[in-house]
């Protein structure tokens, strides 16, 4: 167990929906990124957030937001759901001067 | 070109054998490199850093050379729990993490 937990585990939405994911990150991390991975593909990075700002973001529109708050947990937004924001979403938190990220399980997301 | 590239397999690989596989990637100015696992319908775990000089861990050996722009990791005495879709992970200058698709290995008994 890497101690990174997110919820919900699982979650069904329709299109055009909005739709908040939550990720609590190891303690003594301050960094948290969150990756979208589709079915049979790598996780494709969507941004990371160090002390509550976003440092890097991948090639997401900006449907795509995210909060970090004081205590280093996060969340992902996504307004106006598509079909093809169906995927596994990961949150991932580091440690202060490292690249290695932990990984928590993942919530995945069904768009009807 | 495509940020980083992997042979999807799988590679069907019989127990105790020797795996190797590579991953390519095309921004010379990454920094950072990683190979992760990923066992179906689960998170992907960290398996080790990857230096220039190379390093190894137990069974497992990681290699980078800058020059050819490529990772490698090499597998001995495999395991059947070795079965599991390998991820190259690299981190650029702006901070941004590119994952690789992913090498499927399957060990046969």
């Amino acid at each position: 167990e890497t101690g990174v937990t997110q919820s919900p585990t699982h979650l069904i939405k329709t299109r055009g929906q909005q739709v908040t994911l939550r990720c609590s990150s190891q303690s003594g991390h301050n960094t948290v990124s969150w990756y979208q991975q589709a079915l049979g593909q790598g996780p494709q990075f969507i941004f990371q957030y160090y002390r509550e700002e976003e440092n890097g973001r991948g090639n997401f529109p900006p449907r795509f937001s995210g909060l970090q708050f004081p205590n280093y947990s996060s969340e992902l937004n996504v307004n106006a759901l598509e079909l093809d924001d169906s995927a596994l979403y990961l949150c991932a938190s580091s440690a202060p001067t490292t690249d290695t990220q932990y990984f928590g399980p993942g919530t995945r997301l069904t768009v009807l | 070109r495509k940020e980083v590239e992997q042979d999807p397999g799988p590679f069907n690989v019989p127990e105790g054998a020797t795996v190797a596989f590579n991953c390519t990637y095309s921004n010379s100015a990454s920094q950072s490199f990683f190979w992760y696992r990923q066992d179906c319908r689960k998170e992907p775990k960290l398996l080790m850093s990857v230096y220039s000089s190379g390093n190894e861990d137990g069974r497992f050996t990681a290699q980078l050379n800058r020059a050819s722009q490529y990772i490698s990791l090499l597998i001995r005495d495999s395991k059947l729990s070795d079965s599991a879709t390998y991820l190259c992970v690299l981190k650029n200058r702006d901070d941004k993490i590119i994952f690789g698709k992913g090498t499927r290995l399957h060990i046969l008994p």
